[in-house]
This record gives C-alpha cells, structure tokens and sequence, in this order.
C-alpha cells in the first residue's frame, strides 16, 4: 500500500533563516506531487506541483521554492524566512497518470511552521 | 482558472437532523469535484468525488454530494449527523484538462449532541 510521511512535524524558526520540509512516498511510482499551505486552519493554498523528476510548476510568486531530487521525494525550501511564512504546511501526492484524471489525492499529516 | 466558493464559515446542526454544506464551483471545461475533510491538526481525508454520471454521488462515513450541472453547484450531505461528524470541510474542483485541485476555504461543522 502506498504512504505518504512529511517531516518535521512542528517546526519553529526564527526570522531569516533557512526551511527545509521534507516529503516522501513509498509504495508508488512517478505521483503527481503537491505542496499546499494552510493558513489560520481554513483554507488551502497551492504553492507548487510536479509531474516528474525536476518539474516543478509554481502557483504563487512567493520566498519559498521546491525541488524533486527523486521521483518520490518532493521538498519545500526558504532561504530567509518571513513572519508570513508561517502556516500548516500540507503534501500531497496523486496518481500519475501521464496526465490529468480525476485523480484522488492523498496528503500528508502536515508540518506546522512557526516563524518568529 | 478554476475556483471554489464554500458560502458558509460555519454550519451548525443537532445529532440526528440532516445536514448540508455548500459548495458552488467555476472551470473552464467540465469538472471533477471532491469533497475532503479535515480533522485537528491532521491532513486532509478524502471523503467522495464527481467525475461523470449519476448527479448523486455516495462517500465515506454516510456522506453524498449532489452535483447540480446547472446551478455550478455540489454541496455534501448526511441524512443524519452524528457529532464526530465535526470537522472541517473542503470542497475541491479540477479541470478535466489540468494538474491542479482547487480547494474552497472551507466550512467548519458543529453538530451538537
């Protein structure tokens, strides 16, 4: 069966420094990856999805970045983090299916970020 | 570009009466809808989804949605409510053509024993 682990869980970081979330799927192969972000436990923000290795497509013009070093391995980066930066941060993953399809998606248990 | 609008911030109902949580919807060609739900501090559950067929769609845990073709509309409901039915509820769309899920801001139920 497939899984989905997101890590670290809670994380607290001072203004201006570095952010490196992790995510990892096991149990598939080339998912349709996905970070969201939550903010105030309401609605959900697509910051960045990828269809394979090195393809990364970006929502919202923002200080984050991510990168797929692997095919089941998606990260969200910062350099220098904002107090704006904070939020509940959510993977996911869907089928890929070499295209689109009504494709069910599965996160993650979310990495919260406080940054102060 | 696709969007989600869930009306209501809030719904409250008793155990045991019905319940309903909105959801209207905008894409460009024809859509698959998704409702998830959202428990503390957890990720999102999937609970059903829309692709074609039967305007009636039945999910987990008792819920169903009706997709409504003509009013953009596919809103959730339970014939009757049970309080760990308590959550949050997100109603999502993506475009047939598309990558990405488009989520409402979501809806906070209350059911009230």
């Amino acid at each position: 069966s497939q899984t989905i682990h997101q890590w670290p869980a809670t994380l607290v970081q001072p203004v201006g420094s570095p952010l490196s979330l992790e995510c990892t799927v096991e149990g598939t192969s080339n998912p349709n990856l996905y970070w969201y972000r939550q903010a105030a436990g309401r609605g959900l923000q697509l910051l960045f999805y990828s269809v394979g290795i090195g393809q990364i497509s970006s929502e919202v013009p923002q200080n984050l970045s991510a990168s797929r070093p692997q095919d089941r391995q998606f990260i969200l980066s910062s350099k220098k983090l904002l107090l704006s930066d904070s939020g509940f941060y959510l993977c996911a993953w869907s089928q890929g299916t070499g295209g689109s399809g009504a494709n069910v998606l599965t996160f993650g248990a979310g990495s919260r970020l406080t940054v102060l | 570009a696709q969007s989600v609008a869930q009306p209501e911030d809030q719904v409250n109902v008793a155990e045991g009466n019905p319940l309903t949580v909105k959801c209207t919807y905008s894409v460009s060609g024809n859509p698959y809808l998704f409702w998830y739900v959202q428990y503390p501090n957890r990720g999102l559950q999937f609970l059903l989804k829309y692709i074609t067929g039967d305007n009636l769609v039945k999910g987990s845990y008792g819920f169903e949605a009706e997709f409504n073709k003509s009013q953009t509309s596919f809103h959730l409901k339970k014939p009757s409510a049970l309080v760990s039915d308590s959550a949050l509820y997100f109603c999502a769309v993506k475009d047939t053509g598309g990558f990405k899920t488009i989520f409402g801001a979501g809806t906070r139920l209350f059911v009230k024993a």
